[in-house]
């Protein structure tokens, strides 16, 4: 597609429930991040794959939270046994070949999540 | 952990007036990156300046890197409503499979 598409655009779960964020990144675009960005608050690395190197999972807050890219294209972040503080707005954006974080990157418009 | 800090958190300015925010790192990047965020969705970039420059515009838009003091600044010329929105710095570091940072991002209303 034209951008980077992301889906659900809005998510409203029970606490202890799983919920799955797709995201779908511009075609050709090798390189895919998972941020998360709570109410007001700057953004929060997640995930980051490229190629198929192994993801750097640095910034997932707990094993809870997984993601996975399958052929290299479509991401799916996956957070299980949801709690109240996992409501934030999930952004996924990608890039051109090449070198993580020396490119500029292009978002999705995001998922918010409600956990309630 | 956060690289980019941006300052001030808030700023509120009249139309046709410049804004400036600022944005300081704390270890050696390859590049900075402006964003802009409309409405807590998804963030566009703005310019992307690196280590080696000093100085970048785009139409409204000049940005500054000062290596030395690891610090950046956004200056935005001739505001307009439409400027209204959050400006995010992101440092891209020296390593070759690294992810942007972000800051915490300066708010920004330009009133009419």
């Amino acid at each position: 597609g034209a951008g980077v598409s992301q889906s659900p655009s809005n998510k409203v779960t029970e606490k202890g429930k799983d919920v799955e964020l797709r995201c779908d990144p511009i075609s050709g675009h090798t390189a895919l991040y998972w941020y998360r960005q709570s109410l007001g608050q700057g953004l929060e690395f997640l995930i980051y794959f490229q190629g198929n190197s192994a993801p750097d999972k640095s910034g997932l807050p707990s094993d809870r939270f997984s993601a996975e890219r399958t052929g290299g294209s479509v991401s799916t972040l996956t957070i299980q046994r949801t709690q109240q503080e996992d409501s934030a707005v999930y952004l996924c954006a990608s890039s051109v070949p090449g070198q993580g974080g020396r490119n500029t990157i292009y978002f999705g418009e995001g998922s918010w999540l409600t956990v309630v | 952990s956060q690289q980019g800090e941006e300052d001030p958190q808030a700023l509120s300015i009249q139309e046709g007036e410049n804004a400036t925010m600022n944005c300081s790192y704390k270890t050696s990047i390859n590049n900075l990156q402006w964003y802009r965020q409309n409405s807590g969705r998804g963030l566009v970039h703005l310019i992307l300046i690196r280590s080696n420059e000093r100085e970048k515009h785009s139409g409204r838009l000049r940005v500054t890197l000062d290596t030395s003091k690891k610090s950046s600044s956004l200056l935005i010329t001739a505001s307009r409503a439409a400027d209204t929105a959050s400006y995010f710095c992101a440092t891209g570091g020296l390593a070759g499979n690294t992810p942007l940072v972000f800051g915490k991002g300066t708010r920004l209303s330009v009133i009419a």
